[in-house]
C-alpha cells in the first residue's frame, strides 16, 4: 500500500514569509513528484513536479527531492495572502498519482 | 495547455438514482483518469480510462458501481450507480500529460440526499 504522508496543519505564516511544505512517502521505487494546490471549492491545480534529487525553482517555488530519506519539500518564498490554500503531494510510479491529505496553508497579511 | 471539461459541475441526487458524469478534453490524449474527492479527504484513484481498453479499476472501486466510457481520445464518461450519502463527494476527471503529470478538471459536485 503506497503512502503519502503530509502535515494536515494549519501552517500559518506572515506575508512575506517562507512557507515550507512537507511530505514523505513510503515507496522507495516512486519516481515522479508533484506538488498541486487546491483553493477551496476548487479542483487540484498543478503548480511544481520534480523528478531528480535536489531542488527545483519556478518564481516563488521550489521543490525539494530527498530519495534517500523518501522525502519531498515545496517552499514557497515571499509569500502572499493569495497563497492561502491546501496544498497536495503526489508521488508516481509508473502512471497514476497516490495523492497525501494535503496541508492547509494560511497566509496573514 | 489543454482545456478539460466537466459536466455537471453541481448536482443534487437523490439516494438510488444513478448520474453521469462527462469529461472532454480539448486535446487527444492517451490516458484519462478519474479520481474521488470526499469531504475532508484527499483524492482516491477510481480507475484509469484507456480509448479502446477496459478501464481499470482500483482496489475497492468496481464497473457495476462506476462504469467508465472512454468511446475517443477526447473524451470520457464516468457512471455513479445507485447513489447512496457516501456517494456524495467531489469527482474528478484527469489528463495525461508528459512525465505521469495529470491535469484536472473544474470537478464535479455531488451531493446525494
Amino acid at each position: 500500500q503506497k503512502e503519502v504522508e503530509q502535515n494536515s496543519g494549519p501552517l500559518s505564516v506572515p506575508e512575506g514569509a517562507i512557507a515550507s511544505l512537507n511530505c514523505t512517502y513510503s515507496d522507495r521505487g516512486s519516481q515522479s513528484f508533484f506538488w498541486y494546490r487546491q483553493y477551496s471549492g476548487k479542483s487540484p491545480e498543478l503548480i511544481m513536479f520534480i523528478y531528480s534529487n535536489g531542488d527545483k525553482e519556478d518564481g516563488r517555488f521550489t521543490a525539494q527531492l530527498n530519495k534517500a530519506s523518501q522525502y519531498v519539500s515545496l517552499l514557497i518564498r515571499d509569500s502572499q495572502p493569495s497563497d492561502s490554500a491546501t496544498y497536495l503531494c503526489a508521488v508516481s510510479g509508473y502512471s497514476t498519482l497516490t495523492f497525501g491529505k494535503g496541508t492547509m496553508l494560511l497566509v496573514s497579511p | 495547455s489543454a482545456v478539460i471539461s466537466q459536466k455537471p459541475s453541481r448536482d443534487i441526487c437523490q439516494r438510488g438514482t444513478s448520474l453521469t458524469i462527462q469529461c472532454q478534453v480539448d486535446s487527444q490524449v492517451t490516458m484519462m483518469f478519474w479520481y474521488r474527492q470526499q469531504p475532508g479527504q484527499s483524492l482516491t484513484l477510481i480507475a484509469t480510462a484507456n480509448q479502446g481498453s477496459e478501464a481499470t479499476y482500483e482496489s475497492g472501486f468496481v464497473i457495476d458501481k462506476f462504469p467508465i466510457s472512454r468511446p475517443n481520445l477526447t473524451f470520457s464518461t464516468l457512471t455513479v450507480s445507485n447513489m447512496s450519502p457516501e456517494d456524495s463527494s467531489i469527482y474528478l476527471c484527469g489528463m495525461g500529460g508528459s512525465g505521469n503529470t495529470i491535469y484536472f478538471g473544474e470537478g464535479s459536485w455531488l451531493t446525494v440526499v
